[in-house]
Order: C-alpha cells, then sequence, then structure tokens
C-alpha cells in the first residue's frame, strides 16, 4: 500500500533555530504533496501544498518544502522556530495513486525550548 | 464562511451505545471525507464520499457506518461503541478529492471517549 513516513515522532529545537521536519512516500508516480500544522485540540490547517511547478513551496508563518523527486522527499523547513510554532505536524498526500482522499503520515510533534 | 462545522465536540459514551457525528461543508465540495486520529498513528481514513450519493470505506471501516444526506452533510455512525472507538474524530472535505491537487478542509473535531 501506498504509504507516508515522517521520521522522528519528536523533534526539539530551540527558538531561533532551524527547523527541519522530514517526510517520504512511496509511490512510483509523484503525487500532490501537503503539510498540515495542528495546535492542541484544533483540527488540522493547511502550511503548503506542492502541486506542479516549482519544486520549491513557500507556506504561512515561514515555512517552505523542497519536492525532491529522486528522493521521494518533501521536507518542511523553517529558518529560525518561534515559540508559536510548538503543534503537531502532518505530512499527506494524495493523486491517482491514493484513490480519491487524502493519505496522512503519523505526524512529528514540535517542540520550541527557550 | 463557517468551513467545516462538526457536532458535537466532546462526547462520553457507554460501551454498547449508538451515536451518530453530524459534519456539514459550506464550500460546495464534492468530496468528505471521517478520519480519526489516534497518538502516534496519523489519522486513518474511515470513510469517504467522492460525491453526493456515493460512499466507499476506508481504511478502517469496521464498526461505523456513514450516509451522505446531502451534498453539504456527511454524517459517521457508531453503532455499538467500544472502547477502542475512543478516538479524535474529524470530518474533511475537498472539490476535487485530492485528485487536482486541491487541499482537504477540516473540521475542528470530535473527541469522543466510550467507557
Amino acid at each position: 500500500a501506498q504509504s507516508v513516513t515522517q521520521l522522528g515522532s519528536h523533534v526539539s529545537v530551540s527558538e531561533g533555530a532551524l527547523v527541519l521536519l522530514r517526510c517520504n512516500y512511496s509511490s512510483s508516480v509523484p503525487p500532490y504533496l501537503f503539510w498540515y500544522v495542528q495546535y492542541p485540540n484544533q483540527g488540522l490547517q493547511l502550511l503548503l501544498k506542492y502541486t506542479t511547478g516549482a519544486t520549491l513551496v513557500k507556506g504561512i508563518n515561514g515555512f517552505e518544502a523542497e519536492f525532491k523527486k529522486s528522493e521521494t522527499s518533501f521536507h518542511l523547513t523553517k529558518p529560525s522556530a518561534h515559540m508559536s510554532d510548538a503543534a503537531e505536524y502532518f505530512c499527506a498526500v494524495s493523486g491517482r495513486n491514493y484513490g480519491q482522499n487524502f493519505v496522512f503520515g503519523p505526524g512529528t510533534r514540535l517542540s520550541v525550548l527557550p | 464562511n463557517a468551513g467545516v462545522t462538526q457536532t458535537p465536540k466532546f462526547q462520553v459514551l457507554k460501551t454498547g451505545q449508538s451515536m451518530t457525528l453530524q459534519c456539514a461543508q459550506d464550500m460546495n465540495h464534492n468530496s468528505m471525507y471521517w478520519y480519526r486520529q489516534d497518538p502516534g498513528m496519523g489519522l486513518r481514513l474511515i470513510y469517504y464520499s467522492a460525491s453526493e450519493g456515493t460512499t466507499d470505506k476506508g481504511e478502517v471501516p469496521n464498526g461505523y457506518n456513514v450516509s451522505r444526506l446531502n451534498k453539504r452533510e456527511f454524517s459517521l455512525r457508531l453503532e455499538s461503541a467500544a472502547p477502542s472507538q475512543t478516538s479524535v474524530y474529524f470530518c474533511a472535505s475537498s472539490d476535487q478529492g485530492g485528485l487536482m491537487g486541491t487541499e482537504a478542509f477540516f473540521g475542528q473535531g470530535t473527541r469522543l471517549t466510550v467507557v
């Protein structure tokens, strides 16, 4: 079955440090790729997505992600972490190989230390 | 513009009781979904409806039923609740069912505890 993996269920960074959250997908056909953020006791909010075109995509709150077909990856980065970035982050895919729905990774909880 | 609205937000059930989770979207989306979220497992698809009048099983459909009442509403029913169904349930909708790169929009979730 097609799947999405996120390396690291919990990542801690210091405030002001680089944030790197990893996402890999398993599909012979590149899917559409999404990053969502979930703050405590809330629903999921779209951070950014890749459909076609430029492989470096920018999202809200200073996040960006780069689609690398050769590595089947879509890692999320932010140059400087802020306390308000503490949340759970989910990578998701959709497209022809995933039917008419979205498949989510297990999530990575980001903690930001003062 | 409310987006995706789920009711109730919280619910406690006794084992064997039944209940229906309601979901409505006001974005005129064709596709709607029910996911459950459990720690360390991400979101797992229970059922989805690609368009009005159709429903299909997802990854974890056992113990659940759904109804696509109209284009706006998609309900999830637990006929006989079990402790294993304790979870946070999310409803989502999407314009093209993920086939064209359109994203899913999520409700705020229903936190269900079965005792």
